[in-house]
């Protein structure tokens, strides 16, 4: 099966850090990976998106990495604020064409 | 912006009991879905409609019903609600299928308890 991992602790950290999150894939390359944020009682919100022929995105003080090699995605935030306090969502596309997710890690960034 | 928008936001149902989740987009997306999401097993697709006209099953569907009533329309339909049922329901719409990675826009959730 094409599974999707995410590290299913909460991450605590202090504002000011880089907080770096994990999804780990099975089975073939997806050839894209997706990250969202949820708001507790809210819908996923998309945040970036990244394709198997790149290694690196960008987006403002985020950032994904996709390693093919290590079956892994990392997502950073640099310079976390507790807004950011949230539940991230990993989402690999699958080889029916539609994405499959993870479980969700949750962070908490402390003043 | 309304995006995508689905009714009720809290319902209680008993076991038996039959009920249909609306929902609807205003971004005149092509596809359609609908996924449930309980505690540690992350989101999991129920139905989804690849354009108008067009229903197929997601990863758990039995128990459940659509209707891609219209383009902008996707409902669910519960029969005969279980326990199991109990969770919570996010539609959500894309401008095409996934295959081509596009950004899924989610509605803000539909909390379904079954006693």
């Amino acid at each position: 099966s094409q599974k999707i991992e995410q590290n299913s602790e909460a991450l605590n950290i202090q504002e000011g850090k880089t907080a770096t999150l994990t999804c780990n894939y099975t089975n073939y390359s997806p050839a894209y990976l997706q990250w969202y944020r949820q708001d507790p009682g809210r819908g996923p919100v998309f945040l970036l998106l990244i394709r198997e022929n790149e290694k690196e995105k960008r987006k403002e003080r985020l950032k994904v990495t996709f390693d093919t090699t290590l079956k892994q995605s990392l997502f950073h935030i640099t310079a976390s604020q507790p807004a950011d306090s949230a539940t991230y969502l990993c989402a690999r596309s699958g080889n029916t064409g539609k994405l499959i997710f993870g479980q969700g890690t949750t962070l908490q960034v402390k003043p | 912006n309304a995006g995508v928008t689905q009714t009720p936001k809290f319902q209680v149902l008993k076991t038996g009991q039959s009920m249909t989740l609306q929902c609807a987009q205003d971004m005149n997306h092509n596809s359609m879905y609908w996924y449930r999401q309980d505690p540690g097993m992350g989101l999991r697709l129920i139905y989804y409609s690849a354009s108008e006209g067009t229903t197929d099953k997601g990863e758990v569907p039995n128990g459940y019903n659509v209707s891609r009533l219209n383009k902008r329309e996707f409902s669910l339909r519960l029969e005969s609600a279980a326990p199991s049922q109990t969770s919570v329901y996010f539609c959500a719409s894309s401008d095409t299928g996934q295959a081509a990675g596009n950004t899924i826009y989610f509605g803000e959730g539909s909390w379904l308890t079954v006693v």
